[in-house]
């Protein structure tokens, strides 16, 4: 049972154009969401995160929104680069899930910027 | 800035060996993760520490196990390798906490023959 969907496996844009990319949850108990960016042969690296007491965040050429009523977040980069050519994942945390911060992420979407 | 450091990047080894991933942080965080990523799966959770000698079982636990004697040390122990265990296996920190992200090691690709 996925509860955290990326149902793109990949996206492909235009250097200096907008990317989106998205993601749906199951879980209404989540409460904290998060995206991470990762090169191959590389860890994540955490990128942005949002509670589940706002709808944006922004972060520089990086913003997410959370739509709580439909259970979907999304990551915007504007002006998007070669550089930002990654997997994403988005990630979500349990308000039950205790202090530790446990995740549950998504599948991962692969964005291609080209130049 | 948080450094997280597992001992390979990359490691072959045979199965039925007993195989040892190695993690170290240097922030001081109570806990630690180890996770696989599989190609069309994502990063699954296998186990999770939050203070010494304390572990929990992720979402995927069999055929692993973990040891934390140590605060900024938290190993993972593949018992007797298999051909399904061949993946990338990530390690991650973060402080307790709310609204506290988890911060990754550059991973191990474990290939197993």
């Amino acid at each position: 049972d996925q509860q955290v969907k990326q149902n793109s496996p990949s996206l492909s844009v235009q250097e200096g154009r907008i990317s989106i990319l998205n993601c749906d949850y199951t879980n209404s108990m989540f409460d904290y969401f998060l995206w991470y960016k990762k090169y191959p042969a590389e860890g994540p690296t955490f990128l942005i995160s949002i509670s589940s007491i706002k709808d944006k965040n922004e972060d520089g050429r990086f913003t997410v929104f959370l739509n709580k009523s439909a259970k979907h977040l999304s990551l915007h980069i504007v002006p998007s680069q070669p550089g930002d050519s990654a997997v994403y994942f988005c990630a979500a945390r349990r308000s039950d899930g205790g202090a530790t911060n446990k995740l549950i992420f998504g599948t991962g979407t692969l964005l291609a910027v080209q130049p | 800035d948080v450094k997280v450091t597992q001992s390979s990047r990359y490691l072959v080894k045979r199965t039925g060996e007993k195989v040892f991933l190695e993690c170290v942080q240097d922030m001081d965080h109570e806990n630690m993760f180890w996770y696989r990523q599989d190609p069309g799966l994502g990063l699954r959770l296998i186990y999770f520490s939050y203070d010494v000698k304390m572990k929990e079982k992720g979402d995927i636990p069999e055929g692993y196990s973990v040891s934390r004697e140590k605060k900024e040390r938290f190993s993972l122990i593949l018992e007797s390798a298999s051909t399904n265990q061949t993946s990338m296996y990530l390690c991650a920190t973060g402080p307790t906490g709310n609204n506290q992200p988890q911060h990754f090691g550059d991973g191990t690709r474990l290939s197993i023959l």
